[in-house]
């Protein structure tokens, strides 16, 4: 069983929807929860960052973490075409390669017009 | 503004040819990573460095090699042991003790 298990997607949604983004994983010993958006050819550019359980809110996005079932989520308000792209759950604990991180295969979002 | 410099962004490689793809930080972070993504795989963890003079295999070390002789700076050599380089490549960094990792815009290599 890989450690982070993400659904690929596609998921297509029109704009103003919310958006719900999840990870499962395995490993109970990660502490550092992030979400990462990539566009095309382009690197992955964090946007929120959880240490441990709870909600993080920044503007339209909400991370969760619920360390008791191994799941974390990113939801999306008034979703816009430019959120279009994937999202990437990465997560990480302290090991014997510091604190690389364990990445999801992502999930590619599409919003319509 | 600081960030992270990955050049070239796009590189070519003929048959039994070795390459070496550039990460510059300005950032001041003592740990940086290589990673390899691949369509449907995810990112994969190539090599990583904590400090200085120092750094460790990842997950697909083979056919791979890095140095890591200024703190800003983690060059990444492809090998022409490397039977499948054709991907595209991110280098990351952070400070370390469980910070969010920041990543450059990535090196695509092909095979010519």
């Amino acid at each position: 069983q890989k450690e982070v298990e993400q659904d690929p997607g596609p998921l297509s949604v029109p704009e103003g929807a919310i958006v719900s983004l999840n990870c499962t994983y395995s490993n109970s010993a990660f502490q550092y929860f992030m979400w990462y958006r990539q566009y095309s050819r382009k690197g992955p550019e964090l946007l929120m960052y959880t240490y441990s359980s709870g909600n993080k809110e920044d503007g339209r996005f909400t991370a969760q973490v619920d360390k008791s079932s191994k799941y974390i989520s990113l939801f999306i308000r008034d979703s816009q075409p430019s959120d279009s792209a994937t999202y990437l759950c990465a997560m990480s604990a302290r090991s014997n390669s510091g604190y690389a991180l364990n990445f999801g295969k992502g999930t590619s979002l599409l919003v319509t017009p | 503004d600081g960030g992270i410099t990955q050049s070239p962004k796009y590189l070519f490689r003929k048959e039994g040819q070795n390459v070496t793809l550039s990460c510059e930080q300005n950032l001041n972070h003592d740990a940086m990573y290589w990673y390899r993504q691949d369509p449907g795989q995810g990112l994969r963890l190539i090599y990583y460095s904590q400090i200085v003079n120092d750094f460790q295999k990842g997950d697909i070390a083979e056919g791979y090699s890095v140095s890591r002789e200024k703190k800003e700076s983690f060059p990444l050599t492809v090998t022409s042991a490397q039977k499948n380089p054709t991907a595209f490549y991110l280098c990351a960094s952070t400070l370390n003790r469980g910070q969010p990792q920041h990543f450059g815009d990535g090196t695509r290599l092909s095979i010519l």
